[in-house]
C-alpha cells in the first residue's frame, strides 16, 4: 500500500516568516495530494489540494508543489500568522481505485508572535 | 454545504461492552465513507473504506470483525466497536465522499473520543 512520510515533525517560525512541509509517498500511481490543518480536538479541514497534472498551485499565503518524477510534494505558507498554529498532514490518494487517503505523520506548526 | 455528523462526540464506555459510532452526511449523498484513528498526536490512520450497500474493506492489521462497519444508506454509515478494550482508546473520525463524484475531496466528521475504563 502507500507510504506517506512527512517532514518536519515539529516546526516553529517567527510571525511573518515562511514555513515548508515536506512529503514522500510511495506509491507512482497516486495521483491526488490534499493537505489538511487540523486544530486540537477538530476535524481536519483542507487547506489546498493539487492533482498530479499540475506542478504547483497557490491560494493567496499557501502553496502547493509537487515533483511527481521525484514523488514527493509540498506545503509552502508564506507571511505566516499566529492563527497559522496547528498540525497540518499532507496525503496521497488514488483517484480511480477507492480514493482512500493514507496521510503522513503530520507537522506541529507553531507561529511565534 | 458538505457537512458531515459524527454521533456521539465523546463515549466512555467499560471494558467489555460494545460502543456505536454513527457518520452522516447531512446535505449530501455519500456512496463512500471512511473510518480513521487517530492517537494523541498521531496521524489519521485509515481502519476501512465503507460502501454503500457492500461489504466494508478494511486495512490491513485491522479486525473487521473487532470493528463492525455498516453503510446503510447513502447518508449513513456506522462503526461498531465490539467487546472494546482500554487500547481501543482513541479518537475515530469518518470521512465521506459525495456521489456527485466529481470532486477529489473527502468532508470529514468532527470526530468521536472514545474511552474505554
Amino acid at each position: 500500500g502507500e507510504n506517506v512520510e512527512q517532514h518536519p515533525s515539529t516546526l516553529s517560525v517567527q510571525e511573518g516568516d515562511s514555513a515548508v512541509i515536506k512529503c514522500t509517498y510511495s506509491d507512482s500511481a497516486s495521483n491526488y495530494f490534499p493537505w489538511y490543518k487540523q486544530e486540537l480536538g477538530k476535524r481536519p479541514q483542507l487547506i489546498i489540494d493539487i492533482r498530479s497534472n499540475v506542478g504547483e498551485k497557490k491560494d493567496q499565503r499557501i502553496a502547493v508543489t509537487l515533483n511527481k518524477t521525484a514523488k514527493h510534494f509540498s506545503l509552502h505558507i508564506t507571511e505566516t500568522q499566529p492563527e497559522d498554529s496547528a498540525v497540518y498532514f499532507c496525503a496521497a490518494s488514488r483517484r480511480n481505485t477507492g480514493n482512500q487517503f493514507y496521510f503522513g505523520t503530520g507537522t506541529s506548526l507553531t507561529v511565534i508572535p | 454545504g458538505a457537512v458531515v455528523s459524527q454521533h456521539p462526540s465523546w463515549v466512555i464506555c467499560k471494558s467489555g461492552t460494545s460502543v456505536k459510532i454513527e457518520c452522516r452526511s447531512l446535505d449530501f449523498q455519500a456512496t463512500t465513507m471512511f473510518w480513521y484513528r487517530q492517537f494523541p498526536k498521531q496521524s489519521l490512520m485509515l481502519m476501512a473504506t465503507s460502501n454503500e450497500g457492500s461489504k466494508a474493506t478494511y486495512e490491513q492489521g485491522v479486525e473487521k470483525d473487532k470493528f463492525l462497519i455498516n453503510h446503510a444508506s447513502l447518508t449513513l454509515s456506522t462503526l461498531t466497536v465490539t467487546s472494546a478494550h482500554p487500547e481501543d482508546s482513541s479518537f475515530y473520525i469518518c470521512s465521506a465522499r459525495s456521489i456527485a463524484d466529481r470532486y477529489y475531496e473527502q468532508y470529514f466528521g468532527p470526530g468521536t473520543r472514545l474511552t474505554v475504563t
